[in-house]
């Protein structure tokens, strides 16, 4: 069965850390450019990260830019998102999912895990 | 980059169908055929409907479809169905990914 199953979510204080984890299974994960994508409570939807299947190219959103690290243990299946300097407006429910490359579309969503950042 | 415009919201009576527009620039929705668009029932993650402008990954029913004109995409409902009543949301490769604003479809 395709699965990938976040960890880690929480309630923080502006200026902390998190470290979201996000377990896959099914598929080959190895194999594909992961991602985490984030939606606050009642808002849309909002990419944050991208890592390539090997991790060597990583991108981020302007807005999580030198406070948000992405990376991935294929050894592991696993995907994580290293948050620091946190702020109210990263409240979030953070999903991991599957880009697929070949047509630039995320194809396989986790459940999601929600990210609280309040004093 | 800025958030692809959708209409807040949608309607139609079961069987009638509904568009969806998702209006980017000659940068992302107008300048790659990465047009997606995902649907969202309450409490769930998002679903892949349609990739590539117009395709339909396997499973979801042909009452879905895609198209482009210049720098809009649209995403077209046919034949609705109660359990079409969803959050829609649009995206578009531009080098990164920016999603559209997202469209409540009410089944009437």
């Amino acid at each position: 069965q395709v699965q990938l199953v976040e960890s880690g979510g929480g309630l923080v204080k502006p200026g902390g850390s998190l470290r979201l984890s996000c377990a896959a299974s099914g598929f080959s994960f190895s194999d594909y450019y992961m991602s985490w994508i984030r939606q606050a409570p009642g808002k849309g939807l909002e990419w944050v990260s991208y890592i390539s299947s090997s991790g060597s190219n990583i991108y981020y959103a302007d807005s999580v830019k030198g406070r948000f690290t992405i990376s991935r243990d294929n050894a592991k299946n696993s995907l994580y998102l290293q948050m620091n300097s946190l702020r109210a407006e990263d409240t979030a429910v953070y999903y991991c999912a599957s880009l697929n490359s070949n047509y630039a579309a995320f194809d396989i969503w986790g459940q999601g895990t929600m990210v609280t950042v309040s004093s | 980059q800025s958030a692809l415009t959708q209409p807040p919201s949608a309607s139609g009576s079961p069987g009638q169908s509904v568009t969806i527009s998702c209006t980017g620039t000659s940068s992302d929705v107008g300048g790659y055929n990465y047009v997606s668009w995902y649907q969202q029932h309450p409490g769930e993650a998002p679903k892949l409907m349609i990739y590539e402008v117009s395709k339909r990954p396997s499973g979801v029913p042909d009452r879905f479809s895609g198209s482009k004109s210049g720098n809009t995409a649209s995403l077209t409902v046919s034949g609705l169905q109660a359990e079409d009543e969803a959050d829609y949301y649009c995206s578009s490769y531009a080098g990164s990914t920016v999603f559209g604003t997202g469209t409540k479809v009410t089944v009437l």
